[in-house]
Protein backbone atom coordinates (compact mmCIF):
# COMPACT_ATOMS: atom_id res chain seq x y z
CA UNK A 1 0.00 0.00 0.00
CA UNK A 2 1.28 3.45 -0.82
CA UNK A 3 2.06 5.65 1.91
CA UNK A 4 -0.17 8.18 0.12
CA UNK A 5 -2.73 7.74 -2.47
CA UNK A 6 -4.46 9.70 -5.14
CA UNK A 7 -6.49 9.29 -8.08
CA UNK A 8 -4.44 10.00 -10.94
CA UNK A 9 -7.01 11.48 -12.88
CA UNK A 10 -7.85 13.12 -15.25
CA UNK A 11 -10.95 14.47 -13.48
CA UNK A 12 -12.68 16.98 -15.68
CA UNK A 13 -14.80 19.76 -14.69
CA UNK A 14 -16.83 22.84 -16.16
CA UNK A 15 -15.90 25.92 -14.93
CA UNK A 16 -17.46 27.56 -12.69
CA UNK A 17 -18.36 23.83 -10.65
CA UNK A 18 -16.83 22.64 -7.72
CA UNK A 19 -14.17 20.23 -8.03
CA UNK A 20 -13.54 17.52 -5.14
CA UNK A 21 -10.21 16.03 -4.80
CA UNK A 22 -9.43 13.21 -2.67
CA UNK A 23 -6.45 11.81 -0.59
CA UNK A 24 -5.68 9.09 1.55
CA UNK A 25 -3.17 8.00 3.63
CA UNK A 26 -1.37 4.81 5.82
CA UNK A 27 0.37 6.32 8.92
CA UNK A 28 -2.21 6.87 11.25
CA UNK A 29 0.27 9.02 13.53
CA UNK A 30 0.25 11.75 10.89
CA UNK A 31 -0.11 15.07 12.16
CA UNK A 32 0.41 17.44 9.18
CA UNK A 33 -1.19 17.34 5.90
CA UNK A 34 -1.17 19.81 2.61
CA UNK A 35 -2.27 20.15 -1.01
CA UNK A 36 0.17 21.67 -3.56
CA UNK A 37 -0.75 22.71 -7.37
CA UNK A 38 2.03 22.42 -9.65
CA UNK A 39 1.61 23.51 -13.33
CA UNK A 40 3.07 21.85 -16.08
CA UNK A 41 6.87 21.96 -16.28
CA UNK A 42 6.54 24.17 -13.46
CA UNK A 43 7.12 23.00 -9.53
CA UNK A 44 4.61 22.42 -6.48
CA UNK A 45 3.17 25.64 -4.72
CA UNK A 46 1.92 25.20 -1.71
CA UNK A 47 -2.23 26.10 -1.72
CA UNK A 48 -3.36 24.47 1.76
CA UNK A 49 -2.12 22.98 5.17
CA UNK A 50 -4.13 21.40 7.33
CA UNK A 51 -3.67 20.18 11.15
CA UNK A 52 -7.15 19.60 13.09
CA UNK A 53 -9.92 17.48 12.03
CA UNK A 54 -12.43 19.54 9.82
CA UNK A 55 -12.14 21.79 7.38
CA UNK A 56 -10.23 24.50 6.53
CA UNK A 57 -11.33 27.36 3.96
CA UNK A 58 -8.49 29.77 2.18
CA UNK A 59 -10.54 31.78 -0.69
CA UNK A 60 -11.85 29.60 -3.12
CA UNK A 61 -10.44 26.24 -1.07
CA UNK A 62 -11.26 24.18 1.34
CA UNK A 63 -9.18 21.38 2.69
CA UNK A 64 -11.21 18.47 4.88
CA UNK A 65 -9.48 16.43 7.17
CA UNK A 66 -10.90 13.73 8.94
CA UNK A 67 -7.69 11.33 10.52
CA UNK A 68 -9.89 8.66 11.81
CA UNK A 69 -10.58 7.81 8.19
CA UNK A 70 -6.85 8.74 6.91
CA UNK A 71 -8.47 11.48 4.86
CA UNK A 72 -7.89 14.55 3.46
CA UNK A 73 -9.66 16.53 0.32
CA UNK A 74 -9.55 19.54 -1.17
CA UNK A 75 -12.28 21.54 -2.60
CA UNK A 76 -12.33 23.96 -5.05
CA UNK A 77 -15.12 26.20 -5.78
CA UNK A 78 -16.16 28.24 -8.86
CA UNK A 79 -13.42 26.26 -10.70
CA UNK A 80 -11.77 28.21 -13.19
CA UNK A 81 -9.55 26.79 -16.33
CA UNK A 82 -6.77 28.47 -14.58
CA UNK A 83 -7.14 26.12 -11.87
CA UNK A 84 -6.20 23.46 -14.49
CA UNK A 85 -3.22 21.68 -12.91
CA UNK A 86 -2.12 18.23 -11.02
CA UNK A 87 -2.93 18.65 -7.45
CA UNK A 88 -0.12 16.96 -5.21
CA UNK A 89 -1.37 15.48 -1.74
CA UNK A 90 1.11 15.83 0.92
CA UNK A 91 1.43 13.96 4.37
CA UNK A 92 3.98 14.68 7.03
CA UNK A 93 4.53 11.20 9.22
CA UNK A 94 7.09 12.42 11.74
CA UNK A 95 7.45 16.22 11.03
CA UNK A 96 10.69 15.88 9.30
CA UNK A 97 9.62 14.34 6.00
CA UNK A 98 6.65 14.61 3.60
CA UNK A 99 5.45 12.34 1.83
CA UNK A 100 3.74 13.16 -1.69
CA UNK A 101 1.25 11.27 -3.77
CA UNK A 102 1.35 10.77 -7.45
CA UNK A 103 -1.25 14.18 -8.00
CA UNK A 104 -4.36 14.71 -9.04
CA UNK A 105 -4.78 16.02 -12.76
CA UNK A 106 -7.85 18.79 -12.88
CA UNK A 107 -9.06 20.20 -16.17
CA UNK A 108 -11.31 22.64 -15.84
CA UNK A 109 -13.10 23.31 -19.05
CA UNK A 110 -14.85 26.52 -20.09
CA UNK B 1 7.69 35.43 2.40
CA UNK B 2 9.36 31.68 2.31
CA UNK B 3 10.89 32.69 -1.47
CA UNK B 4 12.97 29.45 -2.55
CA UNK B 5 15.71 30.41 -5.74
CA UNK B 6 17.25 27.94 -7.80
CA UNK B 7 20.06 28.26 -10.18
CA UNK B 8 20.55 27.82 -13.18
CA UNK B 9 16.87 27.15 -14.53
CA UNK B 10 17.96 24.89 -17.10
CA UNK B 11 21.29 23.31 -17.83
CA UNK B 12 22.66 21.29 -21.00
CA UNK B 13 25.74 19.32 -20.32
CA UNK B 14 27.70 16.91 -22.26
CA UNK B 15 27.85 13.04 -20.52
CA UNK B 16 30.67 12.96 -17.82
CA UNK B 17 30.57 15.85 -16.66
CA UNK B 18 29.74 17.94 -13.63
CA UNK B 19 27.08 20.26 -12.98
CA UNK B 20 25.81 22.07 -9.84
CA UNK B 21 22.61 23.58 -8.80
CA UNK B 22 21.96 26.16 -6.60
CA UNK B 23 19.13 26.27 -4.09
CA UNK B 24 18.62 29.59 -1.62
CA UNK B 25 16.27 30.70 0.78
CA UNK B 26 15.61 34.11 -0.22
CA UNK B 27 13.48 35.70 2.89
CA UNK B 28 13.72 33.35 5.87
CA UNK B 29 16.81 30.93 7.16
CA UNK B 30 16.12 27.40 5.97
CA UNK B 31 16.85 24.56 8.45
CA UNK B 32 16.32 21.87 6.42
CA UNK B 33 16.45 21.80 2.43
CA UNK B 34 14.95 18.80 0.07
CA UNK B 35 16.17 17.39 -3.38
CA UNK B 36 13.90 16.25 -5.44
CA UNK B 37 13.45 14.59 -8.94
CA UNK B 38 10.73 14.32 -11.41
CA UNK B 39 10.69 13.04 -14.93
CA UNK B 40 8.14 13.74 -16.68
CA UNK B 41 4.45 12.67 -16.35
CA UNK B 42 5.52 10.98 -12.73
CA UNK B 43 5.72 12.69 -9.07
CA UNK B 44 8.40 14.00 -7.08
CA UNK B 45 10.84 11.76 -5.39
CA UNK B 46 13.04 12.59 -2.85
CA UNK B 47 16.54 12.13 -3.01
CA UNK B 48 18.21 13.63 0.23
CA UNK B 49 17.42 15.83 2.98
CA UNK B 50 20.05 18.27 4.61
CA UNK B 51 20.69 20.45 7.28
CA UNK B 52 22.91 23.48 7.56
CA UNK B 53 26.43 22.18 8.97
CA UNK B 54 25.67 18.24 8.54
CA UNK B 55 25.39 15.66 5.93
CA UNK B 56 22.75 14.93 4.01
CA UNK B 57 20.75 12.04 4.70
CA UNK B 58 20.05 10.66 1.05
CA UNK B 59 16.86 8.27 0.14
CA UNK B 60 17.31 4.83 -0.82
CA UNK B 61 18.98 3.87 -3.94
CA UNK B 62 20.20 7.90 -4.50
CA UNK B 63 24.03 7.20 -5.04
CA UNK B 64 25.67 9.94 -2.66
CA UNK B 65 28.80 9.73 -4.45
CA UNK B 66 26.89 10.75 -7.28
CA UNK B 67 24.56 13.43 -5.68
CA UNK B 68 26.82 15.58 -3.84
CA UNK B 69 24.87 17.86 -1.36
CA UNK B 70 26.14 20.59 0.12
CA UNK B 71 24.45 22.86 2.73
CA UNK B 72 26.95 25.21 3.58
CA UNK B 73 24.66 27.74 5.50
CA UNK B 74 21.23 28.69 6.19
CA UNK B 75 20.67 30.46 3.18
CA UNK B 76 22.24 27.96 0.53
CA UNK B 77 22.34 24.02 -0.26
CA UNK B 78 23.92 22.92 -3.64
CA UNK B 79 23.75 20.07 -6.08
CA UNK B 80 26.42 18.56 -7.43
CA UNK B 81 25.50 15.62 -10.60
CA UNK B 82 28.91 14.26 -10.90
CA UNK B 83 29.83 12.00 -14.42
CA UNK B 84 26.19 13.12 -15.46
CA UNK B 85 24.74 10.75 -18.12
CA UNK B 86 21.64 10.95 -20.33
CA UNK B 87 19.56 8.95 -17.75
CA UNK B 88 20.07 11.81 -15.36
CA UNK B 89 18.39 14.28 -17.63
CA UNK B 90 14.80 15.14 -15.25
CA UNK B 91 13.95 18.27 -13.35
CA UNK B 92 15.37 19.04 -10.10
CA UNK B 93 13.66 20.91 -7.33
CA UNK B 94 14.29 21.84 -4.28
CA UNK B 95 12.73 23.03 -1.04
CA UNK B 96 13.25 24.42 2.03
CA UNK B 97 11.53 24.75 5.66
CA UNK B 98 12.00 27.39 8.08
CA UNK B 99 11.94 27.95 11.70
CA UNK B 100 8.25 30.10 11.55
CA UNK B 101 6.87 27.09 9.39
CA UNK B 102 9.01 23.97 10.20
CA UNK B 103 6.58 21.60 8.40
CA UNK B 104 5.62 23.74 5.59
CA UNK B 105 7.95 22.76 2.29
CA UNK B 106 8.22 25.85 -0.53
CA UNK B 107 9.60 24.69 -3.29
CA UNK B 108 12.43 26.49 -6.05
CA UNK B 109 11.44 27.39 -9.26
CA UNK B 110 13.36 24.02 -10.00
CA UNK B 111 16.25 23.27 -12.72
CA UNK B 112 15.51 21.31 -16.15
CA UNK B 113 18.88 19.45 -16.90
CA UNK B 114 19.78 17.73 -19.83
CA UNK B 115 22.57 15.60 -20.05
CA UNK B 116 23.53 15.33 -24.39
Amino acid sequence: QKEVEQNSGPLSVPEGAIASLNCTYSDRVSQSFFWYRQYSGKSPELIMSIYSNGDKEDGRFTAQLNKASQYVSLLIRDSQPSDSATYLCAVNPNNNDMRFGAGTRLTVKP
Amino acid sequence: GAVVSQHPSRVICKSGTSVKIECRSLDFQATTMFWYRQFPKQSLMLMATSNEGSKATYEQGVEKDKFLINHASLTLSTLTVTSAHPEDSSFYICSATGHSSPYEQYFGPGTRLTVT
